[in-house]
């Protein structure tokens, strides 16, 4: 996977819109960027993927620039509830290497 | 949610045995994978697989193998397990769409 850059940690408050960017220099012409959300004693749960300019679904958007060197996972209207670590990945398993390792991901403390 | 199952969910065993993880999954997913979490370490690739028999290994490998002799089951062996393997397994799946994972429930293994 492509090495990827993002805030160790956040801090919002309930209601407001939370974006948080992931770097990705070396990401590679057939990679997509991925973001899951965890919350403690739980796995990993896959919120978003997208390949280029922008991606939304029930949960989250996903805004990606022309360059694709980077990209923001934007939460909107963030409740208690949102508190959790978010990792962005980058890669394709099926035509780059399939080790899949996370990073240490940005940890989002929402208060009231 | 994906139909991943990770059997057992808990275990408590002592120093020296050998312990199976088992994780279960029905969607016919080519990649799965074997993370540990341990406090203030995040996720960390044990083993993986890209397909039947086929199996590598990740960045925490020492102490632990894996097989899968059909594409639903991916086993997890300590051969002897050690206090320092008391940890959260996660198992993962995917099926090769840029880097979509799903993930089990995970199991609690604690070694004594």
């Amino acid at each position: 996977l492509a090495k990827t850059t993002q805030p160790i940690s956040m801090d919002s408050y309930e209601g407001q819109e939370v974006n948080i960017t992931c770097s990705h220099n070396n990401i590679a012409t057939n990679d997509y960027i991925t973001w899951y959300q965890q919350f403690p004693s739980q796995g990993p749960r896959f919120i978003i993927q997208g390949y280029k300019t922008k991606v939304t679904n029930e949960v989250a958007s996903l805004f990606i620039p022309a360059d694709r060197k980077s990209s923001t996972l934007s939460l909107p209207r963030v409740s208690l509830s949102d508190t959790a670590v978010y990792y962005c990945l980058v890669g394709d398993l099926k035509t780059n290497n399939n080790d899949m390792r996370f990073g240490a991901g940005t940890r989002l403390t929402v208060k009231p | 949610d994906a139909g991943i199952t990770q059997s057992p969910r808990h275990k408590v065993t002592e120093t020296g045995t050998p312990v199976t993880l088992r994780c279960h999954q029905t969607e016919n997913h080519r990649y799965m994978y074997w993370y540990r979490q341990d406090p203030g370490h995040g996720l960390r690739l044990i083993h993986y697989s890209y397909g039947v028999k086929d199996t590598d290994k990740g960045e925490v490998s020492d102490g632990y193998s894996v097989s899968r002799s059909k594409t639903e089951d991916f086993l997890l062996t300590l051969e002897s397990a050690t206090s320092s393997q008391t940890s959260v397994y996660f198992c993962a799946t995917a099926g090769g769409h840029g880097t979509e994972a799903f993930f089990g429930q995970g199991t609690r293994l604690t070694v004594v």
